[in-house]
């Protein structure tokens, strides 16, 4: 069975710096991969998408994410994060063909002053 | 734009009752779900639906039930509610295709006392 990992429960970083939120996914087969985002109080909000073509994606606020079959990952990354960046950043992965998609367990971003 | 609206955002019931949590979706989207959310557990899918009358079982269906009589409309219930059953519950919809992202509610905060 499809499961997902998000090697870290919360990543602290400074604003402006850089980031990347580390996914892994467990089954090579034909995936689709996602990031969603949700913020304080709120339902989760699609961030990006991978379902076929060019490896790299990206979202309209400056993330981007790529898709690495040989090592099964899909990490997100910012060049530059903003303090309303402050989420939580779910990884997720669905089968071709499965009617389920599969969450991680969650990233906290935390942005520092 | 697409619309989830979960009924209550926070509600608070007691031990034993039998407690109805409700979806609406705007998007004549064949597929709902149920979550719950839990801090370090991330999303867990309770039940889904795939057409009007149609139910699968997810990953931690015991204790609830659903219902969808309509379309847009997708119904958790919890039978006799028991205090490990306080979480957020999230609601999502999407297209028939995996490859469609989950569109999200804005959550219910449920306390059981």
């Amino acid at each position: 069975a499809q499961s997902v990992t998000q090697l870290d429960s919360q990543v602290p970083v400074f604003e402006e710096a850089p980031v990347e939120l580390r996914c892994n996914y467990s089954s090579s087969v034909s995936v689709y991969l996602f990031w969603y985002v949700q913020y304080p109080n709120q339902g989760l909000q699609l961030l990006l998408k991978y379902l076929s073509g060019s490896t790299l994606v990206e979202s309209i606020n400056g993330f981007e994410a790529e898709f690495n079959k040989s090592q099964t990952s899909f990490h997100l990354r910012k060049p530059s994060v903003h303090i309303s960046d402050t989420a939580e950043y779910f990884c997720a992965v669905s089968d071709r063909g499965d009617d389920k998609i599969i969450f991680g367990k969650g990233t906290r971003l935390h942005i520092l002053p | 734009d697409v619309k989830v609206t979960q009924s209550s955002r926070y509600l608070v019931k007691r031990t034993g009752e039998k407690v109805f949590l409700e979806c609406v979706q705007d998007m004549d989207h064949e597929n709902m779900f149920w979550y719950r959310q839990d801090p370090g557990l991330g999303l867990r899918l309770i039940y889904f639906s795939y057409d009007v009358k149609m139910k699968e079982k997810g990953d931690i269906p015991e204790g609830y039930s659903v219902s969808r009589e309509k379309k847009e409309r997708f119904s958790l219930i919890l039978e006799s509610a028991s205090t490990n059953q306080t979480s957020m519950y999230l609601c999502a919809s999407s297209f028939e295709s995996t490859e469609q992202p989950q569109h999200f509610g804005d959550g219910t905060r449920l306390s059981i006392l």
